[in-house]
């Protein structure tokens, strides 16, 4: 059962184009966390978020957490080829201390 | 500070087989984790480590997998026989007790021909 629903799965856009992604689940998360992972490499954290409603920006990327905590979103402003990537969300549920990872959103930018 | 370092990055394998891969996770970080990532899908964790103590192996399948994490800091993760489906990357991570975020390897991907 995947608890973390990411949508779309796949994206292909071109360079200078918005985007959104999504992170979806019933499940309600004490922390949610963001990473991005390049091919023949590990996921690297991008950004965590704990309060229901909380934004964060890192550069070109605004991350946003859900005010129940069920879900969040990724948008990336004026997307460059270096923001290609598998982009994958993982929540924690309250009390545990393991994360349960979305299935990944893989995205190409295209000059 | 220095990453957690996975070896070997890629293996080869015959089904029935037997592999291990090994994990040295960040100095400081009681917590250490094995997931196993399929291709086209998000990490799936296998087993979590606290020091030396298994925290949860809810998912490893304990009839062909196995870890250990001798004296809380190195870990290795062994397959044995393997199966063609074992073919993936797996992934170790480390964290804080109280985890900010994992910092994970750059994986070992196994392929089982």
């Amino acid at each position: 059962t995947q608890l973390l629903e990411q949508s779309p799965q796949f994206l292909s856009i071109q360079e200078g184009e918005n985007l959104t992604v999504y992170c979806n689940s019933s499940s309600v998360f004490s922390s949610l966390q963001w990473y991005r992972q390049e091919p023949g490499e590990g996921p690297v954290l991008l950004v965590t978020v704990v309060t229901g409603g909380e934004v964060k920006k890192l550069k070109r990327l605004t991350f946003q957490f859900g005010d129940a905590r069920k879900d969040s979103s990724l948008h990336i402003t004026a997307a460059q080829p270096g923001d290609t990537g598998l982009y994958l969300c993982a929540g924690l549920h309250q009390g545990a201390q393991k994360l349960v990872f979305g299935q990944g959103t893989r995205l190409t930018i295209n000059p | 500070e220095a990453g957690v370092a996975q070896s070997p990055r890629y293996k080869i394998i015959e089904k029935r087989q037997s592999v291990a891969f090994w994990c040295n996770p960040i100095s400081g970080h009681a917590t250490l984790y094995w997931y196993q990532q399929i291709l086209g899908q998000g990490p799936k964790l296998l087993i979590q480590f606290q020091n030396n103590g298994v925290v949860d192996d809810s998912q490893l399948p304990k009839d062909r997998f196995s870890a250990e994490r001798l004296k809380g800091v190195d870990s290795t993760l062994k397959i044995q026989p393997a199966k063609l489906e074992d073919s993936a990357v797996y992934l170790c991570a480390s964290s804080l007790v109280r985890p900010g975020g994992y910092t994970f390897g750059s994986g070992t991907r196994l392929t089982v021909v």
